[in-house]
């Protein structure tokens, strides 16, 4: 199937400090990715859908100016969390839909996702 | 969808047993669904999906689901699990209004298959 990748897999960072994660789909074109935020034992929770080469849609209560994101590419989309808090410690997760057939129902392929430490 | 509710947080069982988990959502059109599954220190897996047709569904690992649109349920079924199979299975729900495509994902059950 198909592969998605994000780097770093984990990261610790002083508070105050920005931290970019990269996805990348390895063997597809994904026009839309889609990050999530993964809370312990608690759902995925969508925080914007990025869109290759334009400005990505953002959730209600999720801060466009703290999570900036950038889908330069059809293979890479990246997020960076601006002086981040101990409160940005989670789990963050990507997806890449491949438009094989043109059907937004096409299948999500998701990253393994990045394990971020803010101290 | 409104929401995605997923039944039981955890569900132990014993090995070669049947399991079901239970996944019902709410929602005011057409929807889409989904099951994940992830294993521990990876990404999520497309277990199986219900986009139209048969409302049985057959996936990889074994796994099958039922779509039961007046029930609004789309519980995942396996009869008879192995150890690999303990993870945690995510349901979701896609649906496609004026704001776009979007997926809605449930709680999570977490499986745990005892020998």
């Amino acid at each position: 199937g198909a592969v998605v990748s994000q780097h770093p897999s984990r990261v610790i960072c002083k508070s105050g400090t920005s931290v970019k994660i990269e996805c990348r789909s390895l063997d597809f074109q994904a026009t839309t990715m889609f990050w999530y935020r993964q809370f312990p034992k608690k759902s995925l929770m969508l925080m914007a859908t990025s869109n290759e080469g334009s400005k990505a849609t953002y959730e209600q209560g999720v801060e466009k100016d703290k999570f900036l994101i950038n889908h330069a590419s059809l293979t890479l989309s990246t997020l960076t969390v601006t002086s981040a808090h101990p409160e940005d410690s989670s789990f963050y997760i990507c997806s890449a839909r491949m438009l094989a057939s043109g059907s937004v129902t096409d299948t999500q392929y998701f990253g393994p996702g990045t394990r971020l430490t803010v101290l | 969808a409104q929401s995605v509710t997923q039944l039981d947080s955890q569900v132990p069982v014993f090995e070669e047993a049947p399991v079901e988990l239970r996944c019902n959502y709410s929602s005011s059109v057409s929807v889409y669904l989904f099951w994940y599954v992830q294993y521990p220190n990876q990404g999520l897996q497309l277990l199986l999906k219900y986009l139209s047709g048969s409302t049985l569904v057959k996936g990889i690992n074994g796994f099958e689901a039922e779509f039961n649109k007046s029930q609004t349920s789309f519980h995942l079924r396996k009869p008879s699990v192995h150890i690999s199979d303990t993870a945690e299975y995510f349901c979701a729900v896609s649906e496609y209004n004026t704001g776009g495509f979007k997926t809605i994902f449930g709680a999570g059950t977490r499986l745990f298959v005892k020998a």
